[in-house]
């Protein structure tokens, strides 16, 4: 139990395109979603969280209108890369965590890597 | 032996050894303290974890080690095989949100 998954799993854009990533909890339903992202040979650093059905709360230094955040399910959190540019390429890596559950349970997509040209 | 790469500590090991991967955490008011392993191009696995009341737990062939005292946290993998190659990260917990630590590479030869 506790699948979380990623779509696409790798994506390469044009610089100034936009690129949409999906974070989908398999089998359960979570209240709150996370995203990542990770520069090669660097830690998991939180950009953003996300509440089913209210507006994510940013990290410090973290655009929230360049990384546009939906979590309009207990299911589904998307991440939107708005107007991407080459040091925008990165892995971003989404968790979920488990309604009911521990506020501490996170689990962790498989991750998208994104580059962009 | 352990060395500093650019940006990624890298621990070496021979099958069989048990290895000792440390984490040094920030915030004092932490209280759940997690390790997990990142093999190349997926993500975060999940570990063991710990929480504050404890100073040590034990899961299978992995031992993690909590000292608040100098907010320290070890990881002890026994008999390491290849297959536990991987960047493992530790990760701590105020409430809601973890803040990772820097990662170390682990490299496991035959």
């Amino acid at each position: 139990g506790a699948v979380v998954s990623q779509h696409p799993s790798w994506v390469i854009c044009k610089s100034g395109t936009s690129v949409k990533i999906e974070c989908r909890s398999l089998d359960f339903q979570a209240t709150t979603m996370f995203w990542y992202r990770q520069f090669p040979k660097q830690s998991l650093m939180l950009m953003a969280t996300s509440n089913e059905g209210s507006k994510a709360t940013y990290e410090q230094g973290v655009e929230k209108d360049k990384f546009l955040i939906n979590h309009a399910s207990l299911t589904l959190s998307t991440l939107t890369v708005t107007s991407a540019h080459p040091e925008d390429s990165s892995f971003y890596i989404c968790s979920a965590a488990n309604r009911g559950a521990s506020s501490y349970e996170q689990y962790f997509g498989p991750g998208t890597r994104l580059t962009v040209t | 032996g352990e060395s500093v790469g650019l940006h990624l500590p890298t621990l070496s090991v021979q099958e069989g050894d048990n290895s000792i991967i440390n984490c040094a955490y920030s915030n004092s008011a932490s209280d759940y303290f997690i390790w997990y392993k990142q093999e190349s191009g997926k993500g975060p696995q999940f570990i063991i974890d710990i929480r504050s009341n404890m100073d040590k737990r034990q899961g299978q062939r992995v031992t993690v080690l909590l000292n608040k005292t100098v907010k320290h946290l070890s990881l002890q993998i026994a008999a390491t095989q290849p297959g536990d190659s991987a960047v493992y990260f530790c990760a701590e917990s105020g409430y809601s949100t973890l803040t990772f630590g820097k990662g170390t590479m682990l490299l496991v030869s035959p």
